[in-house]
Formats: C-alpha cells, structure tokens, sequence
C-alpha cells in the first residue's frame, strides 16, 4: 500500500533556528499536505500542494511538491517555541483526495 | 462557526466490549471522516461517510463500524475490543466536493482497552 516516510522522526532546536524536514514516498502522489498537530488536540492543516515542482509559503513556513511528485519538503525560518509539535506529512490514497494516508510525524521541539 | 467535536474525550474499557463514539461535524460541513492514531503513530483512515453511506474504507476490519445522521454527525463503534485498539480516534469533517484534502480535525477520542 502507500506510504509516506518522513525524516527525521525527531529534532531539538534553539529558538531563532531554521527546520527542514522531508517526506518521500515509493508511490506517484497528486497532491501533498502537511499538517501539524500539537499536544491534546486534532491535525490542522498548514500547507496544500497540487502541482509538481510547486513552492508554497504561509508566513514562516515553506513547503515543496517534489518534481518527482513522490517527496515534499517543509521548512520552517526562525522557529519560536509555538512551533513545537508534530508535524505530518499526508497524501491521498486511491480512494480519493479527502481519504488521506498520513506519514509518522517529524516531532519538533524548540529551547527557548 | 462550531468546529468538530467529539465525545468523550477519554473512556477507558476491557476487553471483549464494544464502544460508541460520537462526532459533530462543522457547520456546513457533510462529509466525515474516521481516524486511528495509534501513539507515536500518523493517523490511520478507517472510513469516510457523505450523506449518510459509508463512502470509502482503509484497512480496518468489520468489527469497525460508522453511522451518519441527517445532521452530518456520526458515531464510530467498535465490537469486540481488543488491546491494540487503544488509541486516539479522530474525527474530521470537510466540506464535500471541493477536492482539497484538507481535513478539519477534532480533538479526538482517547480508548484505552485493558
């Protein structure tokens, strides 16, 4: 079946530091998502690709849909503590754009 | 404008059982869906519901069954638990139709089965 493989599982940064993280995947995907989840709460969305080769930006946040269209990355510039949390990476199965297979998490905690 | 919510938040049960689990979507929202999210695990999809059929299912066996009402909510049952159920149970609803994959997610429902 799909998967998603996401790298690393965990980073511990300095607050004012740069993150990258990646996704890749063995299967062809149309559209890439990334979602973050804090503690005690539900996935919410930060970014949506659709086209290959697509960059994408919300505030500090950049994501990439690979040319491939089976990696993306996330990047995230000068973090700050509120930037802890997990953050998945998630595509649609074949079963459609809303039926999502989700990566393991890449867990990001920030020292102040 | 109400998000997604769940109920309970966290129930514990043994074994054998079989436990309800209760989602509201958000306002104008008909489409839900049902995660897994197994600790230190990515959510995993179980089924989706759109106007009150199940409309789409992961690997989940039928033991795992769902309901939507007229209103878009939804229950999440499972018979028969077994100790890898215990996990978080997420909820997300969306809009239907728009083909975005974006998910609005509830704060889930955390199982614990001894």
């Amino acid at each position: 079946g799909q998967q998603l493989n996401q790298s690393p599982q965990s980073m511990f940064i300095q607050e004012g530091e740069d993150v990258s993280m990646n996704c890749t995947s063995s299967s062809i995907f149309n559209t890439w998502l990334w979602y973050k989840q804090d503690p005690g709460e539900g996935p919410v969305l930060l970014i949506a690709l659709y086209k290959a080769g697509e960059l994408t930006s919300n505030g500090r946040l950049t994501a990439q849909f690979g040319i491939t269209r089976k990696d993306s990355f996330l990047n995230i510039s000068a973090s700050i503590p509120s930037d802890v949390g997990i953050y998945f990476c998630a595509g649609p199965t074949q079963g459609g754009s809303e039926k999502l297979v989700f990566g393991k998490g890449t867990k990001l905690t920030v020292n102040p | 404008e109400t998000g997604v919510t769940q109920s309970p938040t966290h129930l514990i049960k043994t074994r054998g059982q079989q436990v309800t689990l209760r989602c509201s979507s958000q306002s104008g929202h008909n489409t839900v869906s049902w995660y897994q999210q197994a600790l230190g695990q990515g959510p995993q999809f179980i089924f989706q519901y759109y106007r009150e059929e199940e409309n789409g299912r992961g690997n989940f066996p039928p033991r795992f069954s769902g309901l939507q009402f007229p209103n878009y909510s939804s229950e999440l049952n499972v018979n028969a638990l077994e100790l890898d159920d215990s996990a978080l149970y997420l909820c997300a609803s969306s809009p239907g139709g728009r083909n975005t994959g974006e998910l609005f997610f509830g704060e889930g429902s955390r199982l614990t089965v001894l």
